[in-house]
C-alpha cells in the first residue's frame, strides 16, 4: 500500500482556518485520497475524500496538488470541537471491488486553542 | 438512522480466557470490518465480512475470529487472551459500492490481566 506522511502534531485557535498536510508521493493513479478523524474517546469518523480535483464538503474542503503527491485538507473555521487526530488515508479501489482495508498512519493530532 | 452500536464498551479479562465482541452495523450496511487500535501500533484492520462470509483479512494470528450473521451483526472473538490483546476494538459499517466510506462505532475497550 502507498503511505501517507503528516506531522505528528499541529496547533491552532478557535475560528481561524487550519491546513494539515499530507504528502504522499508515491500514489498511484488509482489511489483514492480519504481523510477521517479521530475524537477524543470516540471511533475514526469520515471527514472527505477525493481523486484529481479540490472538494468541498460540509465539513471541510480537500485540496490536492496537481501531481497528486500531497494534500492538504482544510477547516475553514477551527472550533473547540475539531480537536481530534486527523488521518490521511489512500484507498485504492482497482481490486475488483471496493477496499475496505484500510491503512492508518499516525495521524495528525490537532489541538485548537480557545 | 442509529450509527454503528458496539458491545460492550468496556471489559476487562484475564490470560488465558476468551472474549467475544458484537457490533451492530447501520441498518442497510451489509459490510462490516474490524480493527484494533493500539497506542504502539496505530489502527490495524483484522478482518472484513459481507453477507455472512469473510472477504479480506489482516495479518493476524488465527485466535482472531470473526462471523457475520444474516442481519448483518457481527462478532468477533479472540480466544487464549494475551496482555498485548488489550486494545480499542472498533468496528465499522458501509454501503456496499465504490469508495462508500466507513462508519466506525465508539469501540470495546478490552483490558487483559
Amino acid at each position: 500500500d502507498a503511505k501517507t506522511t503528516q506531522p505528528n502534531s499541529m496547533e491552532s485557535n478557535e475560528e481561524e482556518p487550519v491546513h494539515l498536510p499530507c504528502n504522499h508521493s508515491t500514489i498511484s493513479g488509482t489511489d483514492y485520497i480519504h481523510w477521517y478523524r479521530q475524537l477524543p474517546s470516540q471511533g475514526p469518523e469520515y471527514v472527505i475524500h477525493g481523486l484529481t480535483s479540490n472538494v468541498n464538503n460540509r465539513m471541510a474542503s480537500l485540496a490536492i496538488a496537481e501531481d497528486r503527491k500531497s494534500s492538504t485538507l482544510i477547516l475553514h473555521r477551527a472550533t473547540l470541537r475539531d480537536a481530534a487526530v486527523y488521518y490521511c488515508i489512500l484507498r485504492d479501489l482497482t481490486s475488483g471491488g471496493s477496499n475496505y482495508k484500510l491503512t492508518f498512519g499516525k495521524g495528525t493530532l490537532l489541538t485548537v486553542n480557545p | 438512522k442509529a450509527g454503528v452500536t458496539q458491545t460492550p464498551r468496556y471489559l476487562i479479562k484475564t490470560r488465558g480466557q476468551q472474549v467475544t465482541l458484537s457490533c451492530s452495523p447501520i441498518s442497510g450496511h451489509r459490510s462490516v470490518s474490524w480493527y484494533q487500535q493500539t497506542p504502539g501500533q496505530g489502527l490495524q484492520f483484522l478482518f472484513e465480512y459481507f453477507s455472512e462470509t469473510q472477504r479480506n483479512k489482516g495479518n493476524f494470528p488465527g485466535r482472531f475470529s470473526g462471523r457475520q450473521f444474516s442481519n448483518s451483526r457481527s462478532e468477533m472473538n479472540v480466544s487464549t487472551l494475551e496482555l498485548g490483546d488489550s486494545a480499542l476494538y472498533l468496528c465499522a459499517s458501509t454501503e456496499e459500492g465504490r469508495n462508500s466510506p466507513l462508519h466506525f462505532g465508539n469501540g470495546t475497550r478490552l483490558t487483559v490481566t
